[in-house]
């Protein structure tokens, strides 16, 4: 069983369209969450932090449901530069060991 | 501005040859991790170091070893490289806790013929 799992997509949608992409972790110990953006033949990068109260920044929501074990990110009014490759990232919280899905692949169509 | 720097972004090598990948953080980071990342597969760990000389096997360490002698230095030595090998190589760095981000180098492509 994986530590972290994503749907791998691909998801193409259009500019300005508003898309959410879910991951479920399955250890309920573990502690902190992200979300990192990998464009192209490019080190992944970290996009946002996932609280438990949720948290926005610009046009990207980020929210973490403890009790389901799953993390979501949801974009609005997508650009083309959106497009990307979104990583979910669990921390245990002991070992410093990250865990990473598998990536979901985003394209925004002009 | 952070950074980690990996010694390169290609490399080629025959089967059996010893390879060694080298990361350099500058921001004083306690953690450093190699991982290696794969189609469909994702990022999975090889190794990570949580302070100089101390070391921690990951996912997949099977055919590669690491040695940290500095804080700011972590290298991945793959004994005798095999085509399975064949991946992209990412280092990266996290202050101590892991709570904080993790910082990713470039990345070395490594193809093994």
């Amino acid at each position: 069983r994986k530590e972290v799992e994503q749907d791998p997509g691909p998801f193409n949608v259009p500019e300005g369209a508003t898309v959410a992409f879910n991951c479920t972790y399955s250890n309920s110990a573990s502690q902190s969450f992200f979300w990192y953006r990998q464009d192209c033949r490019k080190e992944p990068k970290l996009l946002m932090s996932v609280y438990s109260s949720g948290n926005e920044d610009g046009r990207f929501t980020a929210q973490l449901n403890r009790a389901s074990q799953y993390i979501s990110l949801l974009i609005r009014d997508s650009k083309l530069s959106d497009s990307a490759t979104y990583l979910c990232v669990v921390n245990e919280g002991w070992g410093n060991q990250f865990y990473f899905g598998t990536g979901t692949s985003l394209t925004v169509i002009p | 501005d952070v950074k980690v720097t990996q010694s390169s972004r290609y490399l080629v090598k025959r089967t059996g040859e010893k390879v060694f990948l080298e990361c350099v953080q500058d921001m004083d980071h306690e953690n450093m991790f190699w991982y290696r990342q794969d189609p469909g597969l994702g990022l999975r760990l090889i190794y990570f170091s949580y302070d100089v000389k101390m070391k921690e096997k990951g996912d997949i360490p099977e055919g590669y070893s690491v040695s940290r002698e500095k804080k700011e230095r972590f290298s991945l030595i793959l004994e005798s490289a095999s085509t399975n090998q064949t991946s992209m190589y990412l280092c990266a760095s996290s202050p101590a806790g892991g709570n904080g981000e993790q910082y990713f180098g470039p990345g070395t492509r490594l193809t093994v013929t």
